[in-house]
């Protein structure tokens, strides 16, 4: 299976800060990646899907880019509501499989 | 609007099944396939399983091969996913999810394995 690594484990940035958060494959998914935040208590909601597009509703500060192996989510200027946990999902191949996650802090 | 609700709460002990539904209303079931994702306390989103809600196809996590059952009731706009031999590791949160550009989740179902 396509195991998915990201990084860093814990981001501790402050609001009005650029977050840039890593997905890295073990082999080509093409664009078939997904970013969802989580929060505590709550299921997941997609913000990004074939890795570039935003998904509906989602604020125009966050954006992701990559394509085969590696991958980046990134929140131009933090707002207090993005503190939470990231994860990118690929589904180019079955199993699907998720990220191990980044939590995002405040500093 | 899209509305998927999941089964309540479940208290099981070691060895025992567990059937969690998810019933979906403000789309016709058979238009996206549905998914399974579980979360253990405090851990990762664990991807399970698929069905093709149209045909009833399905698709396994290797991990849950012959252990976990995923089906549909078409008229009943429901999907369930069984899980036999349970162990205390299987304690967590089971949620139905659509995924996709059409992302719709359940709002998570709690497993509990315990003696």
């Amino acid at each position: 299976e396509i195991v998915l690594t990201q990084s860093p484990a814990t981001l501790s940035l402050s609001p009005g800060e650029r977050a840039t958060l890593s997905c890295r494959a073990s082999q080509s998914v093409s664009s078939s990646l997904a970013w969802y935040q989580q929060k505590p208590g709550q299921a997941p909601r997609l913000l990004i899907y074939h890795a570039s597009n935003r998904a509906t509703g989602i604020p125009a500060r966050f954006s992701g880019r990559g394509s085969g192996t590696d991958f980046s989510l990134s929140i131009s200027s933090l707002e207090p509501e993005d503190f939470a946990v990231y994860y990118c999902q690929q589904s180019s191949t079955w199993p699907y499989t998720f990220g191990q996650g980044t939590k995002l802090e405040i500093k | 609007q899209v509305h998927l609700v999941q089964s309540g709460a479940e208290v099981k002990k070691p060895g025992a099944s567990v059937k969690v539904s998810c019933k979906a209303s403000g789309y016709t079931l058979t238009s996206y396939g549905m998914h399974w994702v579980r979360q253990a306390p405090g851990q990762r989103l664990e991807w399970m399983g698929w069905i093709n809600a149209a045909n009833g196809n399905t698709k396994y996590s290797q991990k849950f091969q012959g252990r976990v059952t995923i089906s549909r009731d078409t008229p009943a706009s429901t999907v369930y996913m069984e899980m036999s031999r349970l162990r205390s590791e299987d304690t967590a949160v089971y949620f139905c999810a659509t995924l996709g550009i059409m992302d719709f989740w359940g709002q998570g179902s709690l497993v509990t394995v315990s003696s």
